[in-house]
């Protein structure tokens, strides 16, 4: 069936190196969302890509979306504590109802 | 404008019995999902409603079922409850297709003993 392969699982890194998560689909997808869950808490909403080859940035984090749309990462610039979390992508993909596919999620641990 | 809330935010549980759990969505959110969510697993879509009608099935066995009322209000029912079903329980809400941003609610974390 259709997935959305993130990799890695988890990463630790000390405060100010930085931090890349990627996300591979095994299939063309319309979006790419990503969101952020703090430990404890729930999944939130960062940032949509929508078109091909597009790139966002947020601040220290930088969104990418695949030319194929079928790839995708989110690079994270000197990392700091607050930046702890799991990072989750998610693909959209068309179709009579549409899906959503999550990753299974990147966990960052930074030390101080 | 308010969030999507879960009640009951925890939930202890014997094997063998069953629970409901209730989101209500954002106000003029129409799709509402429910994903299951443990550690090492992360989040796996159980199913989404839209208009009271379930529109997208994940692979959970039938034990797991939902309803979504008029407004938008939904419910998920978990039968027979099994140890492997504790979890936290999130909710989801979007405004229209599955597609769009999804806004999750705090969870509803169960456990069974």
């Amino acid at each position: 069936g259709q997935q959305v392969m993130q990799i890695p699982q988890y990463q630790h890194v000390q405060e100010g190196e930085d931090f890349t998560t990627y996300c591979n689909s095994s299939t063309t997808l319309s979006n790419i969302q990503w969101y952020k869950q703090r430990p404890g808490g729930h999944p939130v909403f960062l940032i949509q890509l929508v078109k091909s080859g597009e790139v966002k940035k947020q601040k220290r984090l930088t969104f990418q979306f695949g030319e194929a749309k079928k790839n995708s990462s989110l690079h994270i610039t000197a990392t700091q504590t607050t930046d702890v979390g799991t990072y989750f992508c998610a693909g959209g993909v068309s179709g009579n109802t549409g899906k959503l596919i999550f990753g299974q999620g990147t966990t960052l641990q930074v030390k101080p | 404008k308010a969030g999507v809330t879960q009640t009951p935010r925890y939930l202890i549980k014997t094997r063998g019995q069953q629970v409901t759990l209730s989101c209500s969505p954002i106000s003029g959110h129409r799709s509402v999902s429910w994903y299951q969510q443990t550690p090492g697993q992360g989040l796996q879509f159980l199913f989404e409603y839209f208009s009271e009608t379930q529109r997208n099935k994940g692979n959970f066995p039938g034990r797991f079922s939902g309803r979504q009322f008029s407004n938008s209000r939904s419910e998920m029912n978990v039968s027979t409850l099994e140890l492997g079903d504790s979890a936290l329980y999130l909710c989801a809400s979007s405004k229209g297709t599955i597609t769009d941003t999804q806004y999750f609610g705090p969870g509803t974390r169960l456990t069974v003993l």
